[in-house]
C-alpha cells in the first residue's frame, strides 16, 4: 500500500518569498514521486518527478524537489514566488511499475500575495 | 514527450442524457488508463482502472453501471456517464501509464449537467 500526505491544504506566501510545499509518502517499495500543478479549469501538469538517480530534481518554472528517503519526504520548493505560481499542487507516488496507479496527496493550494 | 488527449474539454448536457469522454494516448501505448474525478476544492478521486481488453476495475462506491468504461485499444479509453444528473457535474481526468514507465494526464473534462 502507498499513501501521500501533503501538510497544509493552503499555503500563502508573498511574491518573491520562498515557496515550500510539503509532501510525505509511504510506500512498501522504492517509490516514484511526482509533483503536479493544476491551474484553475485546467488539467494536471507535471512539474517534476523522481524515479532513480540524483535525489535533487529540477522541474519546470523554477521548481525543484528533493527526495529524502530517511524522512520519506519529497518537498517542493522555489526560491522566489511569482504571482503566476498561484495554483493547486499535488504530490503523488507510484511504486514505479508501469501498471501501478498514482496515489495522490490531498493537494495544496498556493496563494501568492503581491 | 508523451501526450494524452482528453476530449471534450468541457461539456454541458441535460439531465437524463449520456455523455462520453475519450482519453487517447497520442504517441505511446498505454497499458493502463485511470479515470479520476475531482470535486470542487477537493483532491482527485480515483474512479476506476482500465486495462486494454479487460473489464475496468472500479473503486468502492463508484457505480459501474453509471460510469461505463471501455478500453478498446492500447491508445483509447472512454468513460460514459449514463443518465447524467446534476450531482455528476464535476471535473473528470484520465491518465495513461506508458509501458516503459511514466504516467501522463489528459487535460480534463468539465462536465456540467443541467
Amino acid at each position: 500500500a502507498q499513501s501521500v500526505t501533503q501538510l497544509g491544504s493552503h499555503v500563502s506566501v508573498s511574491e518573491g518569498a520562498l515557496v515550500l510545499l510539503r509532501c510525505n509518502y509511504s510506500s512498501s517499495v522504492p517509490p516514484y514521486l511526482f509533483w503536479y500543478v493544476q491551474y484553475p479549469n485546467q488539467g494536471l501538469q507535471l512539474l517534476l518527478k523522481y524515479t532513480t538517480g540524483a535525489t535533487l530534481v529540477k522541474g519546470i518554472n523554477g521548481f525543484e524537489a528533493e527526495f529524502k528517503k530517511s524522512e520519506t519526504s519529497f518537498h517542493l520548493t522555489k526560491p522566489s514566488a511569482h504571482m503566476s505560481d498561484a495554483a493547486e499542487y499535488f504530490c503523488a507516488v507510484s511504486s514505479g511499475n508501469a501498471g501501478n496507479m498514482l496515489t495522490f496527496g490531498g493537494g495544496t493550494r498556493l496563494m501568492v500575495k503581491p | 514527450g508523451a501526450v494524452v488527449s482528453q476530449h471534450p474539454s468541457w461539456v454541458i448536457c441535460k439531465s437524463g442524457t449520456s455523455v462520453k469522454i475519450e482519453c487517447r494516448s497520442l504517441d505511446f501505448q498505454a497499458t493502463t488508463m485511470f479515470w479520476y474525478r475531482q470535486f470542487p476544492k477537493q483532491s482527485l478521486m480515483l474512479m476506476a482502472t482500465s486495462n486494454e481488453g479487460s473489464k475496468a476495475t472500479y473503486e468502492q462506491g463508484v457505480e459501474k453501471d453509471k460510469f461505463l468504461i471501455n478500453h478498446a485499444s492500447l491508445t483509447l479509453s472512454t468513460l460514459t456517464v449514463t443518465s447524467a444528473h446534476p450531482e455528476d457535474s464535476s471535473f473528470y481526468i484520465c491518465s495513461a501509464n506508458r509501458a516503459t514507465g511514466g504516467a501522463f494526464f489528459g487535460q480534463g473534462t468539465r462536465l456540467t449537467v443541467v
